[in-house]
């Protein structure tokens, strides 16, 4: 099973600040990653597949990069809306299975 | 515009089976290429992938999951049906179906999500 791990944890900063959250695959994913903000009592919202391609509707302040086994993703100037939590997700193998993250919690400084 | 929402008990006694339904719009699961999935999410706690079903009736499962699940569809309700056996207390948590999307290089990912709902395990 592919094991996906995320870091920080959580992670304070201020409105305008640039944010990188990282996720580490325990083996090569190529570009089979996804990312999605979830905010209290709400579902996911993809952000990103593809590891780097922006899902429709998402601001551009929002990026992915990444291939093989480590993956960011930045905000490039950090809004009040963004205070959420992030996660990862692989759809790598054939059948794929979709295991997340453990979550990166970004709060207000 | 796909929209989904998921039904079921928020309450079920230790060993029970949970069924939970999912009933969805803007999307067949009788179109090639389809998949509605099932994830989960104890209180504070990350997601978990469950079961995924495809268009053509393939089912996938969490491995760590696999002997405690099935997962089923009616085409003709626009409905994908989850059954979880010997439920536990640590199954507590808002379960979530979504839609699986997907681009023409194979990449995947859930773009769509219902709701959620809460299911609580206690006796």
């Amino acid at each position: 099973d592919i094991q996906m791990t995320q870091s920080p944890s959580s992670l304070s900063a201020s409105v305008g600040d640039r944010v990188t959250i990282t996720c580490r695959a325990s083996q090569s994913i190529s570009t089979y990653l996804n990312w999605y903000q979830q905010k209290p009592g709400k579902a996911p919202n993809l952000l990103i597949y593809a590891a780097s391609r922006l899902q429709s509707g998402v601001p551009s302040r929002f990026s992915g990069s990444g291939s093989g086994t480590d993956f960011t993703l930045t905000i490039s100037s950090l809004q009040p809306e963004d205070f959420a939590t992030y996660y990862c997700q692989q759809s790598f193998s054939s059948p794929p299975e979709y295991t997340f993250g453990q979550g990166t919690k970004l709060e207000i400084k | 515009q796909i929209t989904l929402k998921e039904s079921g008990p928020t309450l079920v006694k230790p060993t029970q089976t949970l069924t939970l339904t999912c009933t969805f719009s803007g999307l067949s699961l009788s179109t090639t290429g389809e998949g509605v999935g099932w994830i989960r999410q104890p209180p504070g706690k990350a997601l978990e992938w469950l079961a995924l079903i495809y268009w053509d009736d393939d089912r996938r499962y969490s491995p760590s999951l696999r002997s405690r699940l099935t997962i089923t569809k009616d085409t003709s309700k626009n409905q994908v049906v989850l059954t979880m056996t010997n439920m536990d207390p640590v199954d507590t948590a808002t379960y979530y179906c979504a839609h699986r999307g997907y681009t023409s290089d194979w990449h995947y990912f859930f773009d769509y999500w219902g709701l959620g709902t809460r299911v609580t395990v206690s006796s």
